[in-house]
């Protein structure tokens, strides 16, 4: 079992519709989770982090966690051609903050 | 790219050689790794440094060595570049300390060992 898993897609949606993109990771003791996202032949871009179990919104994107479960999602609201990228799920390994394991990412098309 | 830059953007080397690539950073961050990046593998940590002469191994720490003399510049050094090398590499910097371990991006090196 990889240690963070993702959906690779590729996830395809309407403009105007949500996007939801899940994230399952396998160690019980990490604390911080990250959401980059990465558009083709650019560096990964991070524009969310949530620590504590529930949702986290900002803008258009919300995170959402569920600590016992062991998964974390973001939702994208009134997705846009622009946000078509790839959306890379990253957690700590552990206590380590610096350990960063990083699912192999979704591809998300919105299409206008 | 907040502040980091990244040398070489791009280089094709030959099997065997010695290859070192730059990540010189101006946010005087305390954090610094690198990664590299592969089709179906994602992301993954080769190193990271925690502060001057202070470096730790990652995921995927063989065939490489990373220096830090300074705080702005970590540098990735490949002793004898092997194909399987071949990748495009990322470094990231993170301020750390309480809940500031988000990391951010340079905008990479791209390494074709032939």
């Amino acid at each position: 079992q990889k240690e963070v898993e993702q959906n690779s897609g590729p996830l395809s949606v309407p403009e105007g519709a949500i996007a939801s993109l899940n994230c399952t990771y396998s160690d019980r003791g990490s604390q911080s989770f990250f959401w980059y996202r990465q558009y083709s032949g650019k560096s990964p871009e991070l524009i969310m982090f949530i620590y504590s179990n529930g949702d986290k919104e900002d803008g258009r994107f919300t995170a959402q966690l569920n600590k016992a479960s062991q998964y974390v999602s973001l939702l994208i609201r009134d997705s846009q051609p622009s946000d078509s990228a790839t959306y890379l799920c990253a957690v700590p390994r552990g206590y380590n903050n610096n350990d960063m394991r990083f699912g192999a990412g979704t591809r998300l098309t919105v299409k206008p | 790219d907040a502040g980091i830059t990244q040398s070489p953007r791009h280089k094709v080397t030959e099997t065997g050689t010695p290859v070192t690539l730059r990540c010189h950073q101006t946010e005087n961050h305390r954090y610094m790794y690198w990664y590299r990046q592969d089709p179906g593998h994602g992301l993954r940590l080769i190193h990271y440094s925690y502060g001057v002469k202070d470096t730790d191994k990652g995921e995927v720490s063989d065939g490489y060595s990373v220096s830090r003399s300074k705080t702005e510049d970590f540098l990735l050094t490949l002793e004898s570049a092997t194909s399987s090398q071949t990748s495009v590499y990322f470094c990231a910097i993170s301020e750390g300390g309480r809940s500031s371990y988000e990391q951010y991006f340079g905008p990479g090196t791209r390494l074709t060992v032939t």
